[in-house]
């Protein structure tokens, strides 16, 4: 059992480059999320899904796209990197709002 | 507001026990989380608190007072691998999570 996988576990962007992070799960669970987890600060919510199709902004969603296609499926994409971006990203998933999360082992994003 | 505040780091001996508080002032709840987050790793889930009182599972329990809008994690016999950060995530109105920055636990011999 996968879990959650997260790709890649590291990237150098050049500041105005595109990327895309990978996340899949593989226990159905319908809800999905994004986190970004800087030095010193608490795990914010960039975006999450609770469900195929369905995507909502969470506190801090400037500079950042998602989408959710399949149930397993939720990557995150940056369009124009910025230096504010450099930071460690999460994917996580869970089967209800009010149950544990599943964390992917994280990207460590670093923006030049 | 959505504020959860727990210690930023405490040290302890293996083998004692430690208690890490955490405190929250979020509008509308619905329950309370632990989550061990070793360094350069993902979090991982410990225990879920939606009503008062404690919750005990295995070295670990955790404690919960609505009234109080107050938390502690409980870890009993340290062991060395306990070395950590324990993260504090309160579920508000909206069923988002508002995550603390985490209490870094440094374990001495």
């Amino acid at each position: 059992n996968a879990g959650v996988t997260q790709t890649p576990k590291f990237r150098i962007l050049k500041i105005g480059q595109s990327m895309t992070l990978q996340c899949t799960q593989d226990m159905n669970h319908n809800y999905m999320y994004w986190y970004r987890q800087d030095p010193g600060m608490g795990l914010k919510l960039i975006y999450y899904s609770v469900g195929a199709g369905i995507t909502d902004k969470g506190e801090v969603p400037n500079g950042y796209n998602v989408s959710r296609s399949t149930t397993e499926d939720f990557p995150l994409r940056l369009e124009l990197a910025a230096p504010s971006q450099t930071s460690v990203y999460f994917c996580a998933s869970s089967y209800g709002e009010n149950t544990e999360a599943f964390f992917g082992q994280g990207t460590r994003l670093t923006v030049v | 507001g959505q504020n959860i505040d727990q210690p930023t780091e405490m040290t302890a001996t293996e083998g004692a026990i430690v208690q890490i508080n955490c405190t929250y002032q979020t509008s509308g709840f619905n329950g309370l989380f632990w989550y061990q987050q070793h360094a350069g790793e993902a979090p991982t889930f410990l225990s879920y608190n939606v009503l008062d009182g404690l919750e005990e599972k295995g070295r670990f329990s955790s404690f919960l007072s609505r009234s109080k809008g107050y938390s502690y994690l409980l870890l009993k016999e340290l062991q060395m691998k306990d070395s950590a950060s324990y993260l504090c995530a309160d579920l508000d109105s909206n069923y988002q999570l508002i995550w603390g920055a985490g209490t870094k636990l440094i374990i001495k011999p």
